[in-house]
């Protein structure tokens, strides 16, 4: 069964940083292009960026929104996904989710999302 | 960035009836390969979205067939045939063409 599990969420100023963590099981993490979307309390769905596999340099995309204060990483050897967050800014605060790239170009896993609040 | 435009934002069908939801995006979805990169997602209230729908009508994998997708270039549809009691939640299309990917503003389902 494929799962994917966020940690690291949790309350941090403005102007502060966090580090989520996204665990993969259930299937060849190393094979997939990896994502972190997340969703403002009551608001939809916002793309923040992704990280491709070794076949592909694991480079990365983002979104313009997190452009130069969010890394996106991952460590195959350990499944594991991660998104560092520098300068936050309270327009940050969201359900942080990973999400597993398809063929097909869809989602064909999420995450249960980890809270990251954003405030003084 | 393309603009994914859904329609209503917000829909109330009485259980059995018929659903649909429309999405238009501001470019046209037909990749290079010839594929369109159009999906549908399904979000139940505390859970995290799940695919319904992909490539405009292929209903992915445990997806009940009262579930379809339409559409081509720019203006799609999902229809709902009857709707059951755990249709309730909010639908997002989605575009998998261009950075960055981008997502409809969702449609609330409410069922009577």
């Amino acid at each position: 069964e494929v799962q994917l599990v966020e940690s690291g969420g949790g309350l941090v100023q403005p102007g502060g940083s966090l580090r989520l963590s996204c665990a993969a099981s259930g299937f060849t993490f190393s094979d997939h292009f990896m994502d972190w979307v997340r969703q403002a309390p009551g608001k939809g769905l916002d793309w923040v960026g992704r990280i491709r596999k070794k076949a592909n340099s694991y480079t990365t995309e983002y979104a313009a929104s997190v452009k130069g204060r969010f890394t996106i990483s991952r460590d195959d050897s350990k499944n594991s996904l991660f998104l560092q967050m520098n300068s936050l800014k309270t327009e940050d605060t969201a359900v942080y989710h990973c999400a597993r790239w398809g063929d097909g170009n869809i989602y064909l896993y999420w995450g249960q999302g980890t809270l990251v609040t954003v405030s003084s | 960035d393309i603009v994914m435009t859904q329609t209503p934002l917000s829909s109330p069908v009485t259980l059995g009836q018929p659903a649909s939801i429309s999405c238009r995006s501001s470019q046209s979805l037909v990749h290079s390969d010839g594929n369109t990169y159009l999906s549908w997602l399904q979000q139940r209230p505390g859970q995290p979205p799940r695919l319904l729908i992909y490539k405009i009508s292929n209903r992915f994998s445990g997806v009940p067939d009262r579930f379809s997708g339409s559409g081509a270039g720019t203006d799609f549809t999902l229809k709902i045939s009857r709707v059951e009691a755990e249709d309730a939640g909010v639908y997002y299309c989605m575009q998998g063409i261009q950075y960055p990917i981008t997502f409809g503003q969702g449609t609330r389902l409410e069922i009577k």
